[in-house]
Parts: structure tokens; C-alpha cells; sequence
């Protein structure tokens, strides 16, 4: 089955800086992996995916890249902010019933 | 739109009763929904798939007698934990898959926090 690994697992900047948090996948198969960011207690809100179709994606301070070869893909947040401060967590779908594998996640803490 | 919801949303009971969590998507049809697990400071563990209308398939490791799951309609999903003991105690998120527009997008409900006493 698929495997997902995640790091860093916790991760502190400064305000403004930029954040990348990185994955890596084991099945060839999988074709599309979301990323979500999770507060304490609350549910994962999906905040931007990619397929694999494309190496890259840009929501306004979050971006994504994709690459197949090495079955990596990372999320970079720019610009960071206090309320970016969260739990990350990437996945990915290996097709067979689209099932998500989430990898370990990341405690993002953004710092005034 | 995509929106899960889930009931109840904390839980405390005492050891030896079954639990029922129900998982409901309020605007879309789901002909597949998620459970999944979490543990304090740790990922969502799959624990089954449930499908509409059938079976639902469970990961390995996790009991299907212990944990029930009835997908009844395409907006309902219920996950029952059989005879809970303290160890069960936990955050049980469910997930559901829209039938239309992108089929990999899972939406996540709020969750169900757990405590057997």
C-alpha cells in the first residue's frame, strides 16, 4: 500500500517568512495529493491539492509542486502569519477506491 | 457547499456501552465516506471505507465487529463502537466524497471526541 512521509514534523518562523513543508510518497499509482491544515480540535479543512498532471500550483500565499519522478511534493506558504500557526498535513490518493494516505503532519508555529 | 457534519460532537460513556457517531453530508451526495481515527498529536488513521449500500471495507488491524458501519443513504453514514472500553477513547473524524465535480476531494466533519470512563 501507499506510504507517506512527512517532514519536519514541527516547524517555527517568524512572521513573514516563508514555510515548506515536504513529502514523499511510495506508489507510482497515486495521482492526486491534498494538503490540510488542521487546528486543535477542529476538523481538516482542505487547503489546496494537486495532480499529477501539473508540477505546480498557486493559491495567493500557498503553492504546491509536484515531482513524479522523485515522488516528492512540497507546500510553501509565503508571507507567513500568526494564524497560519497549525497542523499541516499532506496525502495522497493511490486510485484504487481514492483513498487518502495522510502523512505524519506538521506543527507549524508562525511567531509575532 | 461540501459540507459534513457529524453528531455528537463529544461523547462520554462508561466502559462495556456501544457508542453511535453519525456522519452526514448536507449538501451533496456521498456514495463513499471515510472514518478515520486520531490519537493527541497524531495523523488521521484510516480506519474504513464506507460505500453506499454495501459492505464497507476495513483497514487491517481494525475490528469489524467492534466498530460497525452502516452507509444507509448517500448522505448517511453511521460508525458504531461496540462494547467501548478506555482505550477506544479518541477523535473520530469521518470524511465524505462528493459523487459530482472532483471525485478525489474529501470534506472532513468536525469530528467526534470520544472518553470512555
Amino acid at each position: 500500500g501507499e506510504n507517506v512521509e512527512q517532514h519536519p514534523s514541527t516547524l517555527s518562523v517568524q512572521e513573514g517568512d516563508s514555510a515548506v513543508i515536504k513529502c514523499t510518497y511510495s506508489d507510482s499509482a497515486s495521482n492526486y495529493f491534498p494538503w490540510y491544515k488542521q487546528e486543535l480540535g477542529k476538523r481538516p479543512q482542505l487547503i489546496i491539492d494537486i495532480r499529477s498532471n501539473v508540477g505546480e500550483k498557486k493559491d495567493q500565499r500557498i503553492a504546491v509542486t509536484l515531482n513524479k519522478t522523485a515522488k516528492h511534493f512540497s507546500l510553501h506558504i509565503t508571507e507567513t502569519q500568526p494564524e497560519d500557526s497549525a497542523v499541516y498535513f499532506c496525502a495522497a490518493s493511490s486510485g484504487a477506491g481514492n483513498m487518502l494516505t495522510f502523512g505524519g503532519g506538521t506543527r507549524l508555529m508562525v511567531k509575532p | 457547499g461540501a459540507v459534513v457534519s457529524q453528531h455528537p460532537s463529544w461523547v462520554i460513556c462508561k466502559s462495556g456501552t456501544s457508542v453511535k457517531i453519525e456522519c452526514r453530508s448536507l449538501d451533496f451526495q456521498a456514495t463513499t465516506m471515510f472514518w478515520y481515527r486520531q490519537f493527541p498529536k497524531q495523523s488521521l488513521m484510516l480506519m474504513a471505507t464506507s460505500n453506499e449500500g454495501s459492505k464497507a471495507t476495513y483497514e487491517q488491524g481494525v475490528e469489524k465487529d467492534k466498530f460497525l458501519i452502516n452507509h444507509a443513504s448517500l448522505t448517511l453514514s453511521t460508525l458504531t463502537v461496540t462494547s467501548a472500553h478506555p482505550e477506544d477513547s479518541s477523535f473520530y473524524i469521518c470524511s465524505a466524497r462528493s459523487t459530482q465535480g472532483v471525485s478525489e476531494t474529501q470534506y472532513f466533519g468536525p469530528g467526534t471526541r470520544l472518553l470512555v470512563l
